[in-house]
């Protein structure tokens, strides 16, 4: 059981928006910590996707965007692509487990 | 750019050490940010292990924390990774990371290529 909830799976068809969501408490994503959000594309290692909540480093398509709200943080991303096929991680920091917790992680299909 | 490699043994028996070194280049681990290690357990999510700071300060999953050290190698370009006591739990993917923070969370920002380590009688 994660600290962090995400759905298992999600889908969406080519040029559709889908959006991940990341549940946290009032540890975590709730007492302020900022959340980021990591791609793994199978056999491979993550890379971020976004840190500080809703920053994209360089070299990451503006499809990709983070917000947060409360306990909770997504990840939507718009224009799906059949390379966006992969498992989604978010990450935050947790004050009660004093140290880093990551979600689930969700399996995007790109129907 | 920074690139991180794994290295060492990719089959342990239970109760043995498991040590893992991170070769770095294209920066110098003395020169900034913090550098750890992240594992996933074969189709299962990602878990902190553990993060140094380039002065040498660690941080360690509470989980963890009785048998892992993290700690400088004794070149600038190297960190390891010790976990005791290895139980067929243990076995996963290693990732050797460097990781930036923002004002009160840290991420990765850089990962290696991961190391599958297998404990098994």
């Amino acid at each position: 059981q994660s600290v962090l909830t995400q759905p298992p799976s999600v889908s969406g068809a080519p040029g559709q928006r889908v959006t991940i969501s990341c549940t946290g408490s009032y540890s975590n994503i709730g007492a302020g910590y900022d959340v980021h959000w990591y791609q793994q594309l199978p056999g491979t290692a993550p890379i971020l996707l976004i840190f500080g909540n809703t920053k994209r480093p360089s070299g990451v398509p503006d499809r990709f965007s983070g917000s947060k709200s409360g306990t909770s943080a997504s990840l939507a991303i718009s224009g799906l692509q059949a390379e966006d096929e992969a498992d989604y991680y978010c990450q935050s920091y947790d004050t009660s487990l004093s140290g880093w917790v990551f979600g689930g992680g969700t399996k995007l299909t790109v129907l | 750019q920074v690139q991180l490699q794994e290295s060492g043994p990719g089959l342990l028996k239970p109760s043995e050490t498991l040590s893992l070194t991170c070769t770095v280049s294209g920066y110098s681990i003395s020169s900034g940010y913090y550098w750890g290690w992240v594992r996933q357990p074969p189709g299962k999510g990602l878990e902190w292990i553990g993060t140094m700071y380039h002065t040498g300060i660690t941080y360690y999953n509470p989980s963890l924390k009785s048998r892992v050290t993290i700690s400088l190698g004794t070149s600038k370009r190297q960190f390891s990774l010790d976990l005791r006591s290895v139980t067929a739990a243990d076995t996963a993917v290693y990732f050797c990371a460097r990781s930036d923070c923002t004002s009160n969370s840290c991420f990765v920002d850089s990962w290696g290529q991961g190391t599958l380590v297998t404990v098994s009688s």
